[in-house]
């Protein structure tokens, strides 16, 4: 069964303590691997989309990465409004029409 | 930029009454869906459609039904709201073809009493 785990649930940071968030994922062969970021009471906000083992993306203090298993979304000193829930969705080749989504990583950031 | 809208932030109904949530794209996108986001379960989907008057099912699509009569615009139903249906309402789009990021709207959170 296809299936993504993001770890951990929850994360405090200390603003400018880098850390990562973790997506690992199964799934019969992947098309796409999405990050989205959503803040309290409001719908995802798109990220990034990798497509192959290996690739990188970055935007302001976020760098995501993916291999074989897995995708990181790691956090360079970060700041109180890096503070949201971090959703990844992987979307297979069999259906491309559909993504599958994680429960997400609750982050806040502490000044 | 891509602009997905909600009809309704909020929505308070009785358990019963038919419920319309009305979802519109501004980019010409070719896809839209229809998510429901519960706290412990992630988004789940519920509907999604590929073309003007298409639907397939999604995940969980017992207790609605969609249309889709013009291609900017899908709108989600319940039939007879019950409250096992209350919960965050989430619409997306996608431009189709190779392009399969999807966007979303800003939620509709629903409470059926």
């Amino acid at each position: 069964e296809d299936q993504v785990t993001q770890s951990p649930e929850a994360l405090r940071l200390q603003e400018g303590e880098s850390s990562s968030l973790n997506c690992s994922y199964t799934v019969s062969g992947l098309r796409g691997l999405f990050w989205y970021r959503q803040d309290p009471g409001k719908g995802p906000e798109f990220l990034f989309t990798l497509y192959s083992a290996g690739e990188e993306k970055e935007k302001e203090r976020l760098k995501a990465t993916l291999t074989k298993k897995e995708s990181f979304l790691h956090i360079t000193a970060p700041k109180p409004e890096d503070s949201a829930t971090y959703l990844c969705a992987v979307q297979a080749e069999y259906n491309t029409d559909k993504l599958i989504f994680g429960t997400g990583t609750r982050l806040q950031v502490f000044p | 930029d891509v602009k997905v809208t909600q009809s309704s932030r909020y929505l308070v109904k009785r358990t019963g009454e038919k419920v319309f949530l009305e979802c519109v794209q501004d980019m010409d996108h070719e896809n839209m869906f229809w998510y429901r986001q519960d706290p412990g379960l992630g988004l789940r989907l519920i509907y999604f459609s590929y073309d003007v008057k298409m639907k397939e099912k999604g995940d969980i699509p017992e207790g609605y039904s969609v249309s889709r009569e013009k291609k900017e615009r899908f709108s989600l139903i319940l039939e007879s709201a019950s409250t096992n249906q209350t919960s965050m309402y989430l619409c997306a789009s996608s431009l189709g073809g190779a392009q399969e990021t999807q966007y979303f709207g800003p939620g509709t959170r629903l409470l059926v009493l």
